[in-house]
């Protein structure tokens, strides 16, 4: 099977770094997606990791480790407009457009 | 950039109708699409794949009889929630891949409300 774990809930305050993590286990593997979902809305991509490393995007980090079945999504510069719910995906297991989605992470950025 | 639409964005019906909820790809032709369903305070859950002229491919657990998708054009997927029930309540969000910046991303539709009463 797969699955994607990662942190139910992380609080931090504005102006603070917050990091969020995501393991996974999956049949195959072509990438890990993150994406930004406040409530009510649609999921919406943030940045996308097919190789190790870091990618960098503004305030928004990804960094990847397939040796580890690991990546997180670094934010720096806190923001109210932070808070929503954070959601690593793996592309992979029987189709390279499918994704599959993690647990999701809940950040509330405090003033 | 690239836009999915969803429609309608709220639906209330009452148990044992049907429900059709379309979701279109707005500036660019999409030969698949995904539905997936999430349930508050949960992840979203795959659960069909949608291909343009062909029959959908249903995730495991998803029954095909009861979610008919239809995707007759390029730009357009169709999810028919049949003889709906309360337990169907849930946002239903489509997504389409589309090209852009140099990675095949995913963008993703408004969502569709359904309430089953």
């Amino acid at each position: 099977g797969q699955s994607l774990e990662q942190p139910s809930e992380v609080t931090a305050v504005e102006g603070a770094i917050v990091q969020i993590n995501c393991t996974y286990q999956t049949s195959g593997f072509y990438g890990l997606s993150w994406y930004q979902q406040h409530d009510g809305g649609a999921p919406t991509f943030l940045s996308y990791n097919a190789l190790d490393g870091l990618e960098e995007t503004g305030r928004f980090s990804s960094f990847l480790s397939r040796s580890d079945s690991y990546g997180y999504l670094l934010l720096q510069e806190l923001q109210m407009k932070d808070s929503a719910s954070y959601f690593c995906a793996v592309r992979g297991g029987t189709g390279f457009q499918k994704l599959v989605f993690g647990t999701g992470t809940r950040l509330l950025v405090s003033p | 950039g690239a836009v999915v639409s969803q429609h309608p964005s709220r639906v209330i019906c009452k148990s044992g109708t049907s429900v059709k909820i379309e979701c279109r790809s707005l500036d660019f032709q999409a030969t698949t699409m995904f539905w997936y369903r999430q349930f508050p305070k949960q992840s979203l859950m795959l659960m069909a794949t949608s291909n343009e002229g062909s029959k959908a491919t249903y995730e495991q657990g998803v029954e095909k009889d009861k979610f008919l998708i239809n995707h007759a054009s390029l730009t357009l997927s169709t999810l028919t929630v049949t003889s709906a029930h309360p337990e169907d309540s849930s946002f239903y969000i489509c997504s389409a891949y589309h090209l852009a910046g140099g990675n095949n991303e995913q963008f993703f539709g408004p969502g569709t409300r359904l309430t089953v009463l």
